[in-house]
């Protein structure tokens, strides 16, 4: 089993949309969590860090369920500029590996 | 410079032959980590280097991979005698640690694009 799994998409919704990923994790050691946002041929950019109690950056909401292991991220009121691949990470804190989903693509349209 | 630098940019080589990736962290980094992406892949662990412990190297897929880094900076990713399936991204991140583990945000290279003939 993976270490982490995502649904890998492709969302197509119209702009305005809330849209939500989920990601699962297998290892219930792990510690740290975190959505990267990685646009077409570039590199991976940190987008939010998942804090337990769940937090907000504008439009973008993380939840963190350590009991079902999973993470959520939603996008609120999407914009065009929203379109990219959203890689789910985790690492497990002890170690210094951080294992990388294989990214949801999110397309917005007008 | 301000953020993570990788050379060549852009690698196309022939079956066979070594090749050379650098990467050169955030100063103060002393995490520095090597992943690949192949298309439409997610990221494959490569190696981890942590100040001066030894590296992390369990995800070297084979014995032709090797990677140093000198004088806790610059790092360099070798492929020898290169195989069709080596074709991908390969990225270089680093990152701050703290009681030697790796706090928070990994930054990102641009990344070295290889094709292998």
């Amino acid at each position: 089993r993976k270490e982490v799994e995502q649904d890998p998409g492709p969302f197509n919704v119209p702009e305005g949309a809330t849209v939500a990923f989920n990601c699962t994790y297998s290892n219930s050691a792990s510690q740290s969590f975190f959505w990267y946002r990685q646009d077409c041929r570039k590199e991976p950019k940190l987008l939010m860090s998942v804090y337990s109690s769940g937090n907000e950056d504008g439009r973008f909401t993380a939840q963190l369920n350590r009991a079902s292991q999973y993470i959520s991220l939603l996008i609120r009121d999407s914009k065009l500029s929203d379109s990219a691949t959203y890689l789910c990470v985790v690492n497990r804190g002890t170690g210094n590996q951080f294992y990388f989903g294989t990214g949801t693509s999110l397309t917005v349209i007008p | 410079g301000a953020g993570v630098s990788q050379s060549p940019s852009n690698k196309v080589t022939e079956k066979g032959k070594d090749v050379e990736l650098r990467c050169d962290p955030i100063s103060g980094h002393t995490a520095l980590y090597w992943y690949r992406q192949s298309l439409g892949q997610g990221l494959e662990f490569l190696i981890y280097f942590q100040g001066n412990s030894a590296p992390d190297k369990s995800g070297l897929p084979s014995d032709r991979f090797s990677a140093e880094r000198t004088g806790g900076s610059v790092s360099t990713l070798t492929i020898q005698r290169t195989q069709q399936e080596d074709s991908a991204v390969y990225l270089c991140a680093s990152s701050s640690t703290r009681g030697g583990v790796t706090a928070g945000e990994l930054f990102f290279g641009e990344g070295s694009r290889l094709t292998v003939l």
